[in-house]
């Protein structure tokens, strides 16, 4: 079965400083991955999405994703944080087997001033 | 485009009383899924609806039951609620098959004393 781990329940980070938040997914033939970010009382809504194209893969706001094979990993970075990227942040993996999608348990971004 | 829609927004029920939870979208997708999300658990699948016609069971179906009305709308139903069912419930959909984006409602915040 799929898995995603998302390495961090937290990270805190000053305004202004880089942003990188961990991912590791289970090994699978043709993965789909993506990153959600969530605001307090919203819904999910896409960062980003890597479906065998480029493995570096530019979403909105700044944010970017590597999909690195050999580490099975789709680590999310943006280089200098806004007080407006603190949200809870999802990674989500599908694969060949299942189109169904699972969800690490998120990682809550701080962002200090 | 309202994209996808849920109601109520809030509910407080008592146990072993009954609500239906309702989603609809209008942007012609095929697939219909029904999440709900606990603190440090991330999101977990309820059911989904692939297709009109069509639905399954996720990774924590118990004490649910879901109907997919039309293509349109993807309703879930709690029969005799429990306080383990308190959790915000999120409705998403996506064109169909794999690697494709979920779009997600804000969520209904579901309280059961």
């Amino acid at each position: 079965a799929q898995s995603v781990t998302q390495l961090d329940s937290h990270v805190s980070v000053s305004e202004g400083t880089p942003v990188l938040l961990r991912c590791n997914y289970s090994s699978s033939y043709s993965p789909s991955l993506f990153w959600y970010v969530q605001h307090p009382n919203k819904g999910l809504q896409l960062l980003l999405k890597y479906t065998s194209a480029a493995t570096l893969v530019k979403g909105i706001n700044g944010f970017e994703a590597e999909f690195k094979k050999s580490e099975t990993s789709f680590h999310l970075t943006k280089p200098s944080a806004h007080m407006s990227d603190a949200a809870e942040y999802f990674c989500a993996h599908s694969s060949g087997g299942s189109y169904i999608p699972t969800f690490g348990r998120g990682t809550s971004l701080i962002v200090h001033p | 485009n309202a994209g996808v829609t849920q109601t109520p927004k809030f509910q407080v029920l008592k146990t072993g009383q009954s609500m239906t939870l309702q989603c609809a979208q209008d942007m012609n997708h095929n697939s219909m899924y029904w999440y709900r999300q606990d603190p440090g658990m991330g999101l977990r699948l309820i059911y989904y609806s692939a297709s009109e016609g069509t639905t399954d069971k996720g990774e924590v179906p118990n004490g649910y039951n879901v109907s997919r009305l039309n293509k349109r709308e993807f309703s879930l139903r709690l029969e005799s609620a429990a306080p383990s069912q308190t959790s915000v419930y999120f409705c998403a959909s996506s064109e169909s098959s794999r690697g494709q984006t979920q779009y997600f409602g804000p969520g209904t915040r579901l309280l059961v004393l």
